[in-house]
């Protein structure tokens, strides 16, 4: 079965300084996979996604993410992170089967305090 | 600007009662999904919507019933509330189809169950 990992629970960086959010997946095939970010008291937002060709993309908010096969991770970076950063950050995959490639299971979460 | 919006953002409710969550999105959505989110257990799907009158069981349906009579409205029901049903309930959309994996989310309704 189609699982999410994302092994942090909660990361503390300074600002200005480089970000890395690790994700896990677990999938037969190709996965279809998402970074998601929520701010409090939000919602989810896309902050992109990756469903074949080229393995490092480009998201929102300066945000980026490289699918490596080889090692089933799909990986957030960020150069320099901002205080507006400071948010719950979910790694999701997409089920990939009939139509339902958007009935996403989502990992656990990892929540990002930024300090001065 | 694209909106998905539940109707109430907090709820406390005793247990037994019948409680109606409710979902509008604005931007003809085919699909609807109501999500549960609880620490340290991130997303988990309840139910899923592709259609009008057309739903589909997520990960952990039970207690759960969905209604949707309308494109844009998907209600989440719970027959009768257990305190194990508090949880931030999440509401989202997207259009069908490959490539239209995109979800908006709504802000969420925290419920209580006491």
């Amino acid at each position: 079965a189609q699982s999410v990992t994302q092994p942090d629970i909660h990361i503390t960086v300074s600002e200005g300084a480089s970000l890395e959010l690790r994700c896990n997946y677990s999938y037969g095939a190709t996965p279809y996979l998402f970074w998601y970010v929520q701010s409090p008291g939000q919602g989810l937002q896309l902050l992109l996604k990756y469903f074949s060709g080229d393995t490092l993309v480009q998201g929102i908010k300066g945000f980026e993410a490289e699918f490596k096969r080889s090692q089933s991770s799909f990986n957030l970076r960020k150069p320099s992170v901002h205080w507006s950063d400071a948010a719950e950050y979910f790694c999701a995959v997409g089920r990939g089967y009939g139509g339902a490639t958007n009935k996403l299971i989502f990992g656990t979460g990892t929540l990002l305090a930024v300090q001065p | 600007d694209v909106k998905v919006t539940q109707s109430s953002r907090y709820l406390v409710k005793r247990t037994g009662e019948k409680v109606f969550l409710e979902c509008v999105q604005d931007m003809d959505h085919e699909n609807m999904f109501w999500y549960r989110q609880d620490p340290g257990l991130g997303l988990r799907l309840i139910y899923f919507s592709y259609d009008v009158k057309m739903k589909e069981k997520g990960d952990i349906p039970e207690g759960y019933s969905v209604s949707r009579e309308k494109k844009e409205r998907f209600s989440l029901i719970l027959e009768s509330a257990s305190t194990n049903q508090t949880s931030m309930y999440l509401c989202a959309s997207s259009y069908a189809g490959r490539g239209n994996e995109k979800l908006f989310f709504g802000s969420g309704t925290q419920l209580s169950v006491l």
